[in-house]
């Protein structure tokens, strides 16, 4: 079965910096979709950026990209120019590619992002 | 124009209740998902229909069952509610199929509370 590990329960960053949150995952399948997902105070949630395991290239989204490591099933964001409205619960998830998977996304445990301003 | 919507948005009810959370989606998705999302903010599938039939069912207890009238719709129906049922529901859809661009779209989430 797979799983995600988000290590950092919490984080903080000054407002205008740079901020990386980790994500892990364990999978003995080879063809899988990586996401993350944003959960502000209103509970509401956003996804933020996608990525696909076979693509090389790490995926951006304006202030938002990835850190895709396949071997070492890595997958971290990173924040460039933090603004206050960054502020909010962040999920990691995964995705299986195989037809047999009917697209369940399996969550990390969530990691809280502090901006101060 | 909302995407994925819930009602109620907030259910507070005694325990040994039966309840229901009504979810509808207007972005002609083929595939609805029901996520149980606990106090300590844990996401995990519970249910998922794909063009109104059942297709995961996460080993949740059979006091819950879903409910799918048309593939715009995903009902959940929660008999003898029990403490541990407390928690945030979310409905999600999507198009269906396995590539990148199947997007789960979020529902607002309901938030029950059982006393």
């Amino acid at each position: 079965a797979q799983t995600v590990t988000q290590s950092q329960p919490e984080m903080s960053v000054q407002e205008a910096e740079t901020v990386t949150l980790s994500c892990t995952y364990d999978t003995s399948e080879s063809d899988y979709y990586l996401f993350w997902y944003k959960q502000p105070p209103s509970r509401q949630m956003i996804l933020v950026i996608r990525q696909e395991a076979y693509k090389q290239q790490n995926a951006t989204e304006n202030r938002f990209s990835v850190n895709f490591q396949k071997a070492a099933k890595s997958f971290s964001l990173k924040i460039s120019d933090s603004q206050l409205g960054d502020a909010a619960m962040y999920f990691c998830a995964y995705r299986s590619a195989f037809s047999g998977n009917t697209g369940k996304l399996i969550f990390g445990q969530g990691t809280t992002l502090q901006v101060k301003p | 124009d909302t995407a994925v919507s819930q009602t109620p948005k907030y259910l507070v009810t005694q325990m040994g209740n039966d309840k229901s959370i009504k979810c509808e989606q207007n972005l002609g998705h083929d595939t609805m998902y029901w996520y149980k999302q606990d106090s300590k903010k844990f996401l995990k599938i519970m249910f998922s229909y794909n063009n109104k039939e059942l297709i995961i069912n996460e080993t949740v207890p059979n006091r819950f069952s879903p409910k799918s009238p048309d593939k715009a719709h995903l009902n959940l129906h929660i008999n003898s509610l029990e403490l541990g049922d407390s928690a945030v529901y979310f409905c999600a859809s999507s198009q269906g199929g396995l590539t990148s661009t199947d997007t789960q779209y979020f529902g607002p989430g309901t938030r029950l509370t059982v006393l």
